[in-house]
C-alpha cells in the first residue's frame, strides 16, 4: 500500500522565518497531494493542495512543489507566524483515488514571537 | 452552508461493547470518508462512501463498518470494541467535482474504550 514518510517530525522557527516540511510517497499511482494543518483540539483543514500535473502552486504565504519522479512534495510557509504553529499533515492519494488518502505522520510546527 | 457535523463528540465504551458514530456531510456533498487518528498510528483511512456504497477500503479489521444513507448521512460501527480501538474518528466529506474534491473533516467523535 501507499506509505507516506514526513519530516521533521518536529520543528522550532523564529517568528519571520521560513518553514518547509518534506513529504515523500511509493505509489506511482498516486496523483494528488493535500496538505492539513491541525490545531490542537481542532480538526484537520485544508492549507494547500496540488495535483500531478503540476510542479508549484501558492497561496499566500505557502507554497507547496511536487517532484513527480522523485516521488517527493514539500510545504513551505514564508515570513511565518504565530498562529502557524500547529501540527502539519501531508497526504497522498493512493492508486489515483483522490478519496482515500494516506497520511504523513505529522510535523509539530512551533513558531517563536 | 453548514460544515461537516459528527455525533457524539465523546463516548466512553467498555471492551467487548460495540459502538455506532454518526457523520452528517456539507450539505450537496456525496462522499464521505471515515479515519482514525492516534498518537501512534497517525491517521489512517477506514472506508469511505459514496451514493450508499462503499467505495474504498482501508486495512482495518471486519469489526470496523460502516454504511451511508440516501441523504448521505454516514455511521461507522465497531464492534467487539478493543483497548486499542480508542481514538479520535473523523469523517471528511467532499464534494466529488474533479476541480474541488477537497475533503473536509468534521470535529471528530473521542472513543475511548476501558
Amino acid at each position: 500500500g501507499e506509505n507516506v514518510e514526513q519530516h521533521p517530525s518536529t520543528l522550532s522557527v523564529q517568528e519571520g522565518d521560513s518553514a518547509v516540511i518534506k513529504c515523500t510517497y511509493s505509489d506511482s499511482a498516486s496523483n494528488y497531494f493535500p496538505w492539513y494543518k491541525q490545531e490542537l483540539g481542532k480538526r484537520p483543514q485544508l492549507i494547500i493542495d496540488i495535483r500531478s500535473n503540476v510542479g508549484e502552486k501558492k497561496d499566500q504565504r505557502i507554497a507547496v512543489t511536487l517532484n513527480k519522479t522523485a516521488k517527493h512534495f514539500s510545504l513551505h510557509i514564508t515570513e511565518t507566524q504565530p498562529e502557524d504553529s500547529a501540527v502539519y499533515f501531508c497526504a497522498a492519494s493512493i492508486g489515483g483515488n483522490d478519496y482515500k488518502l494516506s497520511f504523513g505522520a505529522g510535523t509539530t510546527v512551533t513558531v517563536r514571537a | 452552508k453548514a460544515g461537516v457535523t459528527q455525533t457524539p463528540r465523546y463516548l466512553i465504551k467498555t471492551r467487548g461493547q460495540q459502538v455506532t458514530l454518526s457523520c452528517s456531510p456539507i450539505s450537496g456533498h456525496r462522499s464521505v470518508s471515515w479515519y482514525q487518528q492516534t498518537p501512534g498510528q497517525g491517521l489512517q483511512f477506514l472506508f469511505e462512501y459514496f451514493s450508499e456504497t462503499q467505495r474504498n477500503k482501508g486495512n482495518f479489521p471486519g469489526r470496523f463498518s460502516g454504511r451511508q444513507f440516501s441523504n448521505s448521512r454516514s455511521e461507522m460501527n465497531v464492534s467487539t470494541l478493543e483497548l486499542g480501538d480508542s481514538a479520535l474518528y473523523l469523517c471528511a466529506s467532499s464534494l466529488e467535482d474533479r476541480e474541488t474534491d477537497t475533503q473536509y473533516f468534521g470535529p471528530g467523535t473521542r472513543l475511548t474504550v476501558l
